[in-house]
Order: structure tokens, then C-alpha cells, then sequence
């Protein structure tokens, strides 16, 4: 079964815009943490932000926040006034305290900023 | 800041051939791994190891050995390589398992005819 699940595949906004990418995990510990990684066209892949399973609250970071709500398992990335330099794959990853050395990715987002 | 390095950033193949994907980070992370990325499947666990002398296989090992006999250097060997190995492959590392994010290196692509 998959432990994370990112069920938007690709999606387009046009510059300005706001955009929800949407990230639903699975597990059963209670003690995880939850990460996003952002792939540029250029193929790395550059670390976002992690949260741990008992930090509920949302963060912000510039046009960057995240929503993270235990009760519907879903750890959702939002980007406010999209910009052109957002055009990227997101993933989303899991990793649970009891088997801490794996770590779970989604199958990614790709976002499409056009100006 | 070095990081996480991988060499080589792209390599050739025909099947059957044999090549090693080089892997070293100078933070002192005990954490290391591999994963590939393929198109519609994002990145999956090839191998991982959380010290000099323990590797441990992932969700996707077969065709692919690893050894780490230092905490820098966890090489990814493919003994006789397949089609279905190509591959953009990513080697990363961490402060701990489960605990800290994990920092990846550039990236080796690979393509096997």
C-alpha cells in the first residue's frame, strides 16, 4: 500500500495565482515525520520543510505554508501569489520513528507556473 | 560545502555490463542511501545503511549491491546491468534515521542500452 499519496499529478496555474498541492499519508505510528522536497527543472532536489507527528501547528514561510492536520492524515503545501520560479516536481515524504531508516516519497506533483 | 557527491553525473551502459555509482559526504552522517526516479513513480529505496559496516536493502534492491566500509563512502554497484536499470539515481544522506531531513546529491543518470 502506498504510505503516501500525492494525487495530483501535474497542475497549471497561471503567475499570481494560489496553488494547493496536496499530500495524504499513512501509518500507523504516532511518532513520524512528514517532509517536502522541491525538484526544479534542473534535477535536484532541495528540502522544504519537516514536521514531526507531534507539532500540529502550520507554518509559514514566505509564499510557502503548510497545513498539517492529523485527523485526515494530510500534510498539504500551499503556495500564495505563484511565481514562475515555483515551476517544479514536489514530493511529499514519510518517515515513521519505528522504521526511521526508510523513508517514504509520493510520486510527486508537477507544477506549471505560466506567466 | 561538498554535501553529498555522486560520480558519475551520466553514464552509458549496454546490458550485461558492470559499473560502480560513486557516493561520498563530508558532514559525518551516519544515515546513508540510494534511491532511483523514475517517471510516474517518484523516488524509491534502493539501498540504506545507518553506519560503517550495516546496509540494509530497501523497496527495490534487486540488481544492485552496496558496502560501506567508511562513514563517507557508500558506493552503488550494478553487477550486469538491465534495461529496467535506467534510471536517474540519487544518493543521500542524513543526520539520523527517521530524525533529520535528508540531503541529496545532484543526481547520476543512467542509461542502459
Amino acid at each position: 500500500a502506498q504510505k503516501v499519496t500525492q494525487a495530483q499529478t501535474e497542475i497549471s496555474v497561471v503567475e499570481k495565482e494560489d496553488v494547493t498541492l496536496d499530500c495524504v499519508y499513512e501509518t500507523r505510528d504516532t511518532t513520524y515525520y512528514l517532509f517536502w522536497y522541491k525538484q526544479p527543472p534542473s534535477g535536484e532536489l532541495v528540502f522544504l520543510i519537516r514536521r514531526n507527528s507531534f507539532d500540529e501547528q502550520n507554518e509559514i514561510s514566505g509564499r510557502y505554508s503548510w497545513n498539517f492536520q492529523k485527523s485526515t492524515s494530510s500534510f498539504n503545501f500551499t503556495i500564495t501569489a505563484s511565481q514562475v520560479v515555483d515551476s517544479a516536481v514536489y514530493f511529499c515524504a514519510l518517515s515513521e520513528a519505528r522504521t526511521g531508516n526508510q523513508f517514504y516519497f509520493g510520486t510527486g506533483t508537477s507544477l506549471t507556473v505560466i506567466p | 560545502n561538498a554535501g553529498v557527491t555522486q560520480t558519475p553525473k551520466f553514464q552509458v551502459l549496454k546490458t550485461g555490463q558492470s559499473m560502480t555509482l560513486q557516493c561520498a559526504q563530508d558532514m559525518n552522517h551516519e544515515y546513508m542511501s540510494w534511491y532511483r526516479q523514475d517517471p510516474g513513480m517518484g523516488l524509491r529505496l534502493i539501498h540504506y545503511s545507518v553506519g560503517a559496516g550495516i546496509t540494509d536493502q530497501g523497496e527495490v534492491p534487486n540488481g544492485y549491491n552496496v558496502s560501506r566500509s567508511t562513514t563517507e563512502d557508500f558506493p552503488l554497484r550494478l553487477l550486469s546491468a538491465a534495461p529496467s536499470q535506467t534510471s536517474v539515481y540519487f544518493c543521500a544522506s542524513s543526520y539520523g534515521p527517521g530524525h533529520g531531513e535528508l540531503f541529496f546529491g545532484e543526481g547520476s543518470r543512467l542509461t542502459v542500452l
